[in-house]
C-alpha cells in the first residue's frame, strides 16, 4: 500500500461547482498533513494544513478523518483559476513530506 | 526578501555524467530539502539538512548526494546518470528541519533532462 493515496482524477468541472478530493495515508502514527496546489511546470505550493478539527480557509475546506486515515479537500464556488494539481501531504517520521500523486483540477467557463 | 532559489533552471546531461544542482534557502531558514519529481507523479523525498548536517534520506541510490554549507545553501550531486533521473528536482527550504507545523517552500525546480 501506498503511503499516501489520492482520487485518481483528472477532474473536469464547470465554473462555480462544488469539488472533492479525498486522500488516504497508511501510517497511524502521522500527526501532520497538508494539501498543496501545484501548476503546471511550477513548483508546490502550501494551499492550506489540515487539522483534526476541520479548517477552513475562504472557498476551501480541509478535513482529518484520524480514525479513517483519510483527510479531503472541498472546493466551493470553483473559479478558473483554481485549476491546478491538489498533493495530498503527510509529514513523515524523518520530517520529510510525503506527497501523493496529485489530482489534476480543471475548471472550465 | 528572495524566496528559494535554484540553479541552473533546465539542464540536459548525458548517460554516465555527473550533475551538480544548487539551492539557496529563504534569508533565516535553515533547514534545506531535496524532492525529485518525475512527471506525472508526486515529489519523492530525496535529502534533507539542518545545521549542516544530514537529518534524513529517501530511498535514493547512493549516486545521489548532498551537502549543506556554513550559509545554509545546499547542493544535490548525482553520479553516472541514467535516463530515469530525468526530472524535475525540487529544493524546499524551512525553519526547522521537523516538517510538522513548519511550511516548507519550495524553489521553483531543476529541470534535468538525461540523454
Amino acid at each position: 500500500r501506498k503511503e499516501v493515496e489520492q482520487d485518481p482524477g483528472p477532474f473536469n468541472v464547470p465554473e462555480g461547482a462544488t469539488v472533492a478530493f479525498n486522500c488516504t495515508y497508511s501510517n497511524s502514527a502521522s500527526q501532520s498533513f497538508f494539501w498543496y496546489r501545484q501548476d503546471c511546470r511550477k513548483e508546490p505550493k502550501l494551499l492550506m494544513s489540515v487539522y483534526s478539527s476541520g479548517n477552513e480557509d475562504g472557498r476551501f475546506t480541509a478535513q482529518l478523518n484520524r480514525a479513517s486515515q483519510y483527510i479531503s479537500l472541498l472546493i466551493r464556488d470553483s473559479k478558473l483559476s483554481d485549476s491546478a494539481t491538489y498533493l495530498c501531504v503527510v509529514v513523515g517520521s524523518q520530517g520529510n513530506l510525503i506527497f501523493g500523486k496529485g489530482t489534476k483540477l480543471s475548471v472550465k467557463p | 526578501d528572495a524566496g528559494v532559489t535554484q540553479s541552473p533552471t533546465h539542464l540536459i546531461k548525458t548517460r554516465g555524467q555527473h550533475v551538480t544542482l544548487r539551492c539557496s534557502p529563504i534569508s533565516g531558514h535553515k533547514s534545506v530539502s531535496w524532492y525529485q519529481q518525475v512527471l506525472g507523479q508526486g515529489p519523492q523525498f530525496i535529502f534533507q539538512y539542518y545545521e549542516k548536517e544530514e537529518r534524513g534520506r529517501g530511498n535514493f541510490p547512493d549516486r545521489f548526494s548532498a551537502r549543506q554549507f556554513p550559509n545554509y545553501s545546499s547542493e544535490l550531486n548525482v553520479n553516472a546518470l541514467l535516463l530515469g533521473d530525468s526530472a524535475l528536482y525540487l529544493c524546499a527550504s524551512s525553519l526547522a528541519h521537523r516538517g510538522g507545523g513548519t511550511e516548507a517552500f519550495f524553489g521553483q525546480g531543476t529541470r534535468l533532462t538525461v540523454v
